[in-house]
């Protein structure tokens, strides 16, 4: 079993839909979460970090952390096509002698259809 | 602005040859990693450093070779190429310590034929 799971989609949605895209994992020892987001021929750019559960909101985004379900979630409202990108979860091992790699998700396709 | 360049967006090779792919941050971070990154698969690490002429070894690094002279240049060399390296090449950095931002470069899309 990956440490986090992540469904690859594609998800295509109709513009101003709210989107949600989830990530599950499985140690919980995770703390630290982060969205990257992704646009075509780019590299992924860090979105939202949160730490612990409850929300984090910035702007559209809102990042959520369900600890008792290890479940991690970004919701986007009223969605762009401009949020048309591949988002991926991340985490690390915060305990962990070498904590400077991330895990990560694989990633989920987003198409936001005008 | 920080920024992370790669010297190639594009790259074609062939079967046997050696190939680098470099990468310069301009951040002065401590760590620098190399991903590769494939459908289906995701991101995956092959290499990483956290201070000059310091490697370690990521999730997938049979084939691939690192080097760290200096700190802001961390490149990748494919001793002997082959056809099921052809994948998108992605270089990153950060500040040293645990889970902190990543910076990834534009990555380069190599082929080999």
């Amino acid at each position: 079993q990956k440490e986090v799971e992540q469904d690859p989609g594609p998800l295509s949605v109709p513009e101003g839909a709210i989107v949600s895209l989830n990530c599950t994992y499985s140690n919980s020892a995770f703390q630290y979460f982060m969205w990257y987001r992704q646009y075509s021929r780019k590299g992924p750019e860090l979105l939202m970090y949160t730490y612990s559960s409850g929300n984090k909101e910035d702007g559209r985004f809102t990042a959520q952390v369900d600890k008792s379900s290890k479940y991690i979630s970004l919701f986007i409202r009223d969605s762009q096509p401009s949020d048309s990108a591949t988002y991926l979860c991340a985490t690390y091992h915060s305990n962990a002698g070498n904590n400077r790699k991330l895990i990560w998700g694989l990633g989920t396709s987003l198409a936001v259809n005008p | 602005d920080v920024k992370v360049t790669q010297s190639s967006r594009y790259l074609v090779k062939r079967t046997g040859e050696k190939v680098f792919l470099e990468c310069v941050q301009d951040m002065d971070h401590e760590n620098m990693f190399w991903y590769r990154q494939d459908p289906g698969l995701g991101l995956r690490l092959i290499y990483f450093s956290y201070d000059v002429k310091m490697k370690e070894k990521g999730d997938i690094p049979e084939g691939y070779s690192v080097s760290r002279e200096k700190k802001e240049r961390f490149s990748l060399i494919l001793e002997s190429a082959s056809t099921n390296q052809t994948s998108m090449y992605l270089c990153a950095s950060s500040f040293g310590g645990s889970g902190n931002t990543q910076y990834f470069g534009p990555g380069t899309r190599l082929t080999v034929l």
